[in-house]
């Protein structure tokens, strides 16, 4: 249980193009949904805090328009990279909390290799 | 601001040999420590939860709140213990928002 996926893991894109990227909670719930931008042998950095049928909480640092969060419905978040350059070009993971669970573990997806050309 | 620190980004241990991992962190308030792993081309999992005060693969870690450390051990590595471990902490002055260690490499040598 508690299986979180995502969609595409890997896209790569010209400069310019938006690409949207899904993550989806497979067998719970998951009324919160966090993103997470991870460079080559680096940390997660927390980028955004999805919330569902609310608007997305970000971090400082992280543009709003660029990075578009949509969550809703309970089992699934996108991330839409507008107007992509290669600085963009990262490993963009996923997590969601079950709400069930009660204790806030977050289970995390795959990730996405985004590679901008 | 909450904030982890994990000193190490490599450990290199022999197969059978003690191995720590070193956490300290910053917070105010009551924290939630986790230690995550990732092996290879794999996604991230949780290993243990401080509140959980369970041994999971022989790794237990104790919250020092003294110490604002959370160090995990493991008296006898495996290789298959070879890995990527991220310390996380959360709170819910943070809105159970994790924050991560730089990371410590671990490699098993045989």
């Amino acid at each position: 249980g508690a299986v979180v996926s995502q969609h595409p893991s890997w896209v790569i894109c010209k400069s310019g193009t938006s690409v949207k990227i899904e993550c989806r909670s497979l067998d719970f719930q998951a009324t919160t949904m966090f993103w997470y931008r991870q460079f080559p042998k680096q940390s997660l950095m927390l980028m955004a805090t999805s919330n569902e049928g609310s608007k997305a909480t970000y971090e400082q640092g992280v543009e709003k328009d660029k990075f578009l969060i949509n969550h809703a419905s309970l089992t699934l978040s996108t991330l839409t990279v507008t107007s992509a350059h290669p600085e963009d070009s990262s490993f963009y993971i996923c997590s969601a909390i079950n709400r069930l669970a009660g204790v806030h573990e977050q289970y995390f997806g795959p990730g996405t290799r985004l590679t901008v050309t | 601001a909450q904030r982890v620190t994990q000193p190490e980004k490599l450990l290199s241990v022999f197969k059978g040999a003690p191995v720590e991992l070193k956490c300290n962190y910053s917070y105010s308030g009551s924290p939630e420590l986790f230690w995550y792993v990732q092996y290879s081309r794999q996604r991230l999992q949780l290993l243990l939860r401080h509140i959980s005060r369970e041994s999971i693969k022989g790794f237990t870690a104790d919250l020092n709140k003294g110490e604002t450390s959370f160090h995990l051990k493991k008296p006898f590595a495996q290789e298959e213990d070879s890995a990527m471990y991220y310390c996380a902490l959360s709170g819910k002055a943070a809105g159970n928002k994790l924050t991560f260690g730089g990371g410590t490499r671990v490699l098993v040598k045989p």
